[in-house]
C-alpha cells in the first residue's frame, strides 16, 4: 500500500530534551516536507526537501532540523525543544515538488512540557 | 514570500445548500493551486487542484475557479452532504525562481454542513 509513515503519533516530552520524528514513504517520490498545524494558522510549512541531500526552509524552521539522506526517509529533528513547538506535525511527499499532490502522513502530536 | 488568506474562518450550511470558500495569493509567479480536505482526527487529503493556465475545474459536485488578475481562486461545493463536513485549506505554489518547492497554506475553513 502506499503510504507516508510518521512516528511516533504522540509523544510527550520535556523542554530541552532532544527528539527526532521519522517519516518514511514507499512511492519513490522526489519531494518531502514538514508542516505543523495551530488552531486558526492552519497548515505551516517547516522545510522542505526536492531530493536526496537537498533540504530548503519553509515559512517556520526555526527550532527545527531535518536531513535527506536516502529518498525514502525524511526525519523531523528538534535539537532543544520548548513549549512553543507543541503542536500537530505532519510529513508529506509528492512525486516532484511543490507543485503536485501531496500524500500526508496521519501525524504526530507533539507536546513538550 | 507568498501570503494567501482563506475566507470565512468558518461556514454553516444546510444540507443540499452550496458552499463557497475563497483564498486570495500575493505573489503573481502562483501557478499552482490546491484544495485539501481534513476531517476530524485525520490527515489532509488533496480534493481538487488547479493550474495557472486554467481558469476552472470540475469534479462531481466540486469546482474550483481561478482568477489570476485579481490573485484569487476559490473551492465550490454544490449539494453539500453531512460529510462534506471537515476543515478545508486552500494553498499556493510556485514551479520556478526563488521559493521553488514552498508551499504556503490558508488558515483553513471549518465547514459544517448540518441534515
Amino acid at each position: 500500500e502506499a503510504q507516508v509513515t510518521q512516528n511516533p503519533r504522540y509523544l510527550i516530552t520535556v523542554t530541552g530534551k532532544k527528539l527526532t520524528v521519522t517519516c518514511s514513504q514507499n512511492m519513490n517520490h522526489e519531494y518531502m516536507s514538514w508542516y505543523r498545524q495551530d488552531p486558526g494558522l492552519g497548515l505551516r510549512q517547516i522545510y522542505y526537501s526536492m531530493n536526496v541531500e537537498v533540504t530548503d526552509k519553509g515559512d517556520v524552521p526555526e527550532g527545527y532540523k531535518v536531513s535527506r539522506k536516502e529518498k525514502r526517509n525524511f526525519p523531523l529533528i528538534l535539537e532543544s525543544p520548548s513549549p512553543n513547538q507543541t503542536s500537530l506535525y505532519f510529513c508529506a511527499s509528492s512525486w516532484r515538488d511543490g507543485n503536485s499532490p501531496l500524500h500526508f502522513g496521519n501525524g504526530t502530536r507533539l507536546t513538550v512540557t | 514570500g507568498e501570503n494567501v488568506e482563506q475566507h470565512p474562518s468558518t461556514l454553516s450550511v444546510q444540507e443540499g445548500d452550496s458552499a463557497v470558500i475563497k483564498c486570495t495569493y500575493s505573489d503573481s509567479a502562483s501557478n499552482y493551486f490546491p484544495w485539501y480536505k481534513q476531517e476530524l482526527g485525520k490527515r489532509p487529503q488533496l480534493i481538487i487542484d488547479i493550474r495557472s493556465n486554467v481558469g476552472e475545474k470540475k469534479d462531481q459536485r466540486i469546482a474550483v475557479t481561478l482568477n489570476k488578475t485579481a490573485k484569487h481562486f476559490s473551492l465550490h461545493i454544490t449539494e453539500t452532504q453531512p460529510e462534506d463536513s471537515a476543515v478545508y485549506f486552500c494553498a499556493a505554489s510556485r514551479a520556478g525562481g526563488t521559493s521553488y518547492g514552498k508551499l504556503t497554506f490558508g488558515q483553513g475553513t471549518i465547514l459544517t454542513v448540518h441534515p
